[in-house]
């Protein structure tokens, strides 16, 4: 059974501060790798996407992915209470297309 | 481009009823996945199509079935609605080539909530 695991959370943390999210996978095959905000009551928003080892920065985001170890994770910087959301991270398994793997997600709490 | 879009955005229905939704895909793209997500399951695959034919397949009784048409636009149907139906139905558009690249990056949209009475 392909999975993808997340904390549940929540997580919180203080404004202005880094927020660690984290993620494995169990399928190796896995190609790519995806992150996504969802706030309460609304649709899934691409965040951030990698496929190759290493990290990958866009703004305040940083996306990490080890793929021998199967583990994915997300920094965010500089945390805002806008950010208090629940992220969701996503995998596209090995041999399939159009099909998304999601962890049950991460509940994101900034304090002011 | 305008994202997705799913009609209709709030549905009551009864059990033994049936349902049709609606997707209509970012411009361009070509891919129309379906996904259900409940609090205890969370966002579980329910199908894909491309270019009006079924690719994929998730774990779910034959009684959600969905079809795509030749703009790219997508229906998905349950039948014989139980009150286990009740979730929130995501539709996620993708597949569009760019320079060569064929980007496969789902963006969603707003969903149907469906309420099983």
């Amino acid at each position: 059974q392909k999975e993808v695991v997340q904390n549940s959370g929540p997580l919180s943390v203080p404004e202005g501060a880094i927020a660690s999210l984290n993620c494995t996978y169990s399928d190796r095959g896995s190609q790519s790798f995806f992150w996504y905000r969802q706030y309460s009551g609304k649709s899934p928003e691409l965040i951030m996407f990698i496929y190759s080892n290493g990290d990958k920065e866009d703004g305040r985001f940083t996306a990490q992915l080890n793929k021998a170890s199967q583990y994915v994770s997300l920094l965010i910087r500089d945390s805002q209470p806008s950010d208090s959301a629940t992220y969701l991270c996503a995998v596209t398994p090995g041999g399939s297309q159009g099909n998304l793997i999601f962890g049950k997600g991460t509940k994101l709490s900034v304090k002011p | 481009k305008a994202g997705v879009t799913q009609t209709p955005r709030y549905l009551i229905k009864t059990r033994g009823q049936q349902v049709t939704l609606s997707c209509s895909p970012i411009s361009g793209h070509r891919s129309v996945s379906w996904y259900q997500q409940t609090p205890g399951q969370g966002l579980q695959f329910l199908f894909e199509y491309f270019s009006e034919t079924q690719r994929n397949k998730g774990n779910f009784p034959g009684r959600f079935s969905g079809r795509q048409f030749s703009n790219s636009r997508s229906e998905m149907n349950v039948s014989t609605l139980e009150l286990g139906d009740s979730a929130l139905y995501l539709c996620a558009s993708s597949w569009e080539t760019s320079g060569g690249d064929v980007h496969e990056t789902q963006y969603f949209g707003p969903g149907t909530r469906l309420l099983v009475l």
